[in-house]
């Protein structure tokens, strides 16, 4: 069953643009809340992760926003660049479990 | 330092057969764990090994095992292939059994089953 929803599928945005990707847990016993970035042909990298005891947590060009209350999550990438073009993956992941989202294609044009 | 390495990268397999595939975890990680992800979605839980025992495992039938060797290798057996199993299949490595923290993933392994 699908426990991490995530939106949107595609995105297109302009070199420069922010890029925001949203998603969307239902238990709330998750603790960890991993992004991954996954290249053609490669598998998925740990870009960032939070967990729920911050609401923000941002590393260059990436953060990650974070509302428990509503039990959503988000990553935003600033000054997006084509090199950027990919798809990202959410997570949500407790002691002995982890779910991921269904990824977005993110499209950086130059 | 090595990260996570899966062999072979790609194979094609006929329906009834059976796979092994194979993964090295990046140093110093005791943990494997394989994911399976089909076209267009995110990567699916099948099960994880610790101490070369199948600590976890996700909704997959027993069509699918598994093994940890002494070095943290781990192999994914698929037996009875179906043309569903088409996918890659990514291991995961990470420093103990909690999923709660970093797991570093390999390139994977694309399975095509004619």
């Amino acid at each position: 069953q699908q426990q991490v929803k995530q939106s949107p599928q595609s995105l297109i945005v302009q070199k420069g643009g922010i890029s925001i990707i949203n998603c969307a847990y239902e238990n709330t016993a998750f603790d960890y809340f991993p992004w991954y970035q996954q290249f053609p042909g490669k598998g998925p990298a740990l870009l960032i992760a939070i967990r729920p005891d911050v609401s923000e947590k941002k590393e260059g060009r990436f953060t990650i926003s974070f509302n428990k209350s509503a039990k959503q999550f988000s990553l935003h990438i600033m000054d997006s660049q084509p090199g950027d073009s990919a798809t990202y993956f959410c997570a949500a992941s407790l002691l002995n479990d982890m779910r991921f989202g269904a990824g977005t294609r993110l499209t950086v044009k130059p | 330092d090595a990260g996570v390495t899966q062999s072979p990268t790609h194979l094609i397999k006929t329906r009834g057969q059976q796979v092994t595939l194979r993964c090295s975890p990046k140093s110093g990680h005791d943990t494997v764990s394989w994911y399976q992800q089909a076209l267009g979605q995110g990567p699916q839980f099948i099960f994880q090994y610790y101490e070369e025992e199948e600590r976890q495992r996700g909704n997959f039938p027993d069509r699918f095992s598994g093994h940890q060797f002494p070095n943290y290798s781990s192999e994914l057996n698929v037996n009875a292939l179906l043309l569903g199993d088409s996918a890659l299949y990514l291991c995961a490595s990470s420093s103990g059994q909690r999923f709660n923290q970093p797991q570093h993933f390999g390139d994977g392994t694309r399975l095509s089953i004619l």
